[in-house]
């Protein structure tokens, strides 16, 4: 069975102090994964996305930056963090070959920036 | 790229009675449109999806149907139970190397006793 795992659970920083929140999945050869900010009560804003290693595109700029370092993990990061960074960050898999495949979230991170 | 609207943003209904959400899409390539249960705190959990070749799914008390004609998808809950409550968002997806979904801006459904 896949299982998504995410670090930290949660995260109070500075504005202006660097991030980086991670993502691994196991039990899945190289998924599609992805990147998703929720702000508190708002929807689900899609961020990132990457079908490989090494190849990450981007959906939409939040001053922030993902990479997929291995074909498991996926990191979410930025150098200076803004007040409007504050939010729930899930990151998300599915299967390779993508084209209508379910998506599965892992169990989030909570962001607050002060 | 798309847009997803949803409605309503907050519905409440009588405990054992149906709740329905309604979602329209603009991107007629749009293909995949899966919808999530989230509690408060928790991550999104999928429910129920349909795809652009079918018409209406059911899963137990969930039912979605879906008119391409009119982009527009809707998810109905029968004999709704105080779990019900939860918000729920829409999504839609056209095909592509990874899914691009799109959500809507959820809907707060609240179960009164």
């Amino acid at each position: 069975a896949q299982t998504i795992h995410q670090w930290p659970v949660a995260e109070i920083k500075a504005v202006g102090s660097p991030l980086s929140l991670g993502c691994t999945i196991k039990g899945k050869s190289s998924p599609n994964l992805y990147w998703y900010w929720q702000a508190t009560g708002g929807t689900l804003q899609q961020l990132f996305y990457s079908i490989t290693v090494g190849q990450v595109e981007s959906v939409v700029q939040l001053n922030l930056s993902a990479s997929r370092p291995k074909d498991d993990q996926f990191i979410l990061s930025t150098e200076k963090l803004l007040l409007s960074h504050s939010g729930f960050y899930l990151c998300a898999w599915s299967r390779p070959g993508g084209a209508d495949a379910e998506q599965f979230f892992g169990p989030g991170t909570r962001l607050t920036v002060l | 790229g798309e847009q997803v609207e949803q409605l309503p943003s907050i519905l409440r209904v009588q405990e054992r009675s149906s709740a329905s959400i309604n979602c329209t899409y603009e991107n007629s390539a749009s293909n995949y449109f899966p919808w999530y249960k989230q509690e408060p705190g928790e991550n999104p959990k999928l429910i129920i999806d349909i795809r652009s070749n079918m018409e209406r799914k059911q899963i137990q008390g969930l039912i979605v149907l879906l008119d391409k004609k009119a982009k527009r998808f809707s998810l109905h809950i029968t004999d709704t139970q105080p779990a019900d409550s939860a918000m729920y968002f829409c999504a839609a997806s056209a095909a592509g190397g990874a899914d691009r979904l799109t959500f809507g801006k959820g809907t707060q459904l609240i179960i009164q006793p």
